[in-house]
């Protein structure tokens, strides 16, 4: 069964520091999103992603935040200059049509962000 | 005021026995959507149910949704120890993509 896998499994990077985390949802699938959990929390919305632009975002998603889908299979968050409290578990999914206010979003395993 | 907050936020039960776990929602929405996540892992979609239906089934899975109350409802029947996980439950609606979710239902299946 398709599904959505993201790379690394678990990041460490120091404060201050850029990282990416990788994602490659399913292959027909034509919207994308990050999500994000701190630890104990609620998962939260970040962004959004159709037809190579934004089409919507959350407060969380400010300017150190940016997503990119660099070919036809890899869907990409960088955050630019990390600080402590992006310490959280990020997710990736995807749908084949709009998800949220349609359809079901497949969510990949996380990519676990420390930021020391 | 928060959307989608699950209740109870802990429940332990044996296996065999039936669990439901409740949600609640503030915003009209077009669906309600029921998700597992196992300690530390990713999240499993479990099953959709749109505004326009009251219950929907899937294997052991039984969910009902109330509009009027928004409220919605995940019922698990003879769970077993591997049902172990938390619950949430996501909103989606409007002219919005985003999915929000509640804070989730921690179920724990004594073997």
């Amino acid at each position: 069964e398709p599904e959505v896998t993201q790379t690394p499994s678990h990041q460490v990077t120091q404060m201050g520091q850029e990282v990416i985390l990788r994602c490659v949802p399913i292959s027909n699938h034509l919207y994308f999103y990050w999500y994000r959990q701190i630890l104990g929390q609620k998962v939260e919305f970040l962004v959004s992603f159709y037809n190579n632009e934004i089409s919507e975002k959350s407060e969380i998603f400010d300017d150190q935040f940016s997503v990119e889908r660099p070919d036809g299979s890899n869907f990409t968050l960088k955050i630019r200059s990390t600080k402590l409290e992006d310490s959280a578990m990020y997710f990736c999914a995807s749908s084949a049509t709009p998800g949220g206010a349609y359809n079901e979003q497949f969510f990949g395993p996380g990519t676990r962000l420390t930021v020391l | 005021s928060q959307q989608g907050e699950e209740d109870p936020q802990a429940l332990s039960i044996q296996e065999g026995e039936n669990a439901t776990m409740n949600c609640s929602y503030k915003t009209s929405i077009n669906n309600l959507q029921w998700y597992r996540q196992n300690s530390g892992r990713g999240l499993v979609h479990l099953i959709l149910i749109r505004s326009n239906e009251r219950e929907k089934h899937s294997g052991r899975l039984r969910v009902t949704l109330d509009t009027s109350k928004k409220s919605s409802s995940l019922l698990i029947t003879a769970s077993r120890a591997a049902d172990t996980a938390s619950y949430f439950c996501a909103t989606g609606g409007g002219s919005n993509y985003k999915l929000t979710f509640g804070k989730g239902t921690l179920l724990t299946v004594n073997p």
